[in-house]
């Protein structure tokens, strides 16, 4: 049974470029969580998607999007790359209401 | 607003020790779930324990026990006769907002790194 898996595992990008990260849910799971971790901090929530929708949504700007496909899975895109949105973006899925994350290995960006 | 601290930043004990983690968590709802994560060094948080607000019953699993009362907003963390394999960093989070019907996110804490020495 396959876990969370995340793609790419490590990005470099440059200031102002965009980036897109895709996450791909435990087997079962119908709900996608992304998070944000700067290094030494906790994860802070990005936003949650279910059914294809944006459900709920963390203290981020505009320029953090995102996107769930009719399999479950999910990409995050950053538009207009600043050097503090380098950190490990973390995807987390769980099965509808449940508070119960699986979180995958991350995929750390790193932004020059 | 929700808020978890772990003021802990770094613990550090020799191999067969045992050690307990602190975690003191804000809500103002009287219905929220807490969570214990471990992080090794590979990125990816392992999930450990989960606890509503209406089981305030501690539990031990293994060599981990926790800790959870109401009455001080603590949930902490035990693990007996530590090995170097427990080297992680641990978090505390904490889910709410259930009555709003907005109980989609975990707030964490910044974390503590636990190191295990042989």
């Amino acid at each position: 049974d396959a876990g969370v898996t995340q793609s790419p595992t490590h990005l470099i990008k440059t200031r102002g470029q965009q980036v897109t990260l895709r996450c791909s849910p435990k087997s079962g799971h119908d709900t996608v969580s992304w998070y944000q971790q700067a290094l030494g901090q906790g994860p802070q929530f990005i936003f949650q998607y279910y059914e294809e929708e944006e459900r709920q949504r963390g203290n981020f700007p505009d320029r953090f999007s995102g996107h769930q496909f009719p399999n479950y899975s999910s990409e995050l895109n950053v538009n207009a790359l600043l050097l503090g949105d380098s950190a490990l973006y973390l995807c987390a899925s769980s099965l509808g209401w449940s508070e119960k994350l699986f979180f995958g290995s991350g995929t750390q960006l790193s932004v020059l | 607003a929700q808020k978890v601290t772990q003021a802990q930043t770094e613990i550090s004990v020799v191999e067969k020790e045992d050690v307990t983690l602190d975690c003191v968590y804000e809500t103002r709802d009287t219905t929220y779930y807490l969570f214990w994560y471990k992080q090794p060094p590979s990125g990816e948080l392992v999930f450990l324990i989960r606890r509503n607000s209406f089981d305030e019953q501690n539990e031990i699993s293994g060599r981990y026990s926790w800790n959870f009362q109401k009455s001080t907003s603590s949930f902490n963390f035990t693990i007996t006769a530590s090995q170097v394999v427990d080297s992680a960093v641990y978090f505390c989070a904490l889910s709410e907002g259930f009555s709003s019907g907005s109980a989609r996110q975990l707030t964490f804490g910044s974390g503590t790194q636990l190191t295990v020495l042989p």
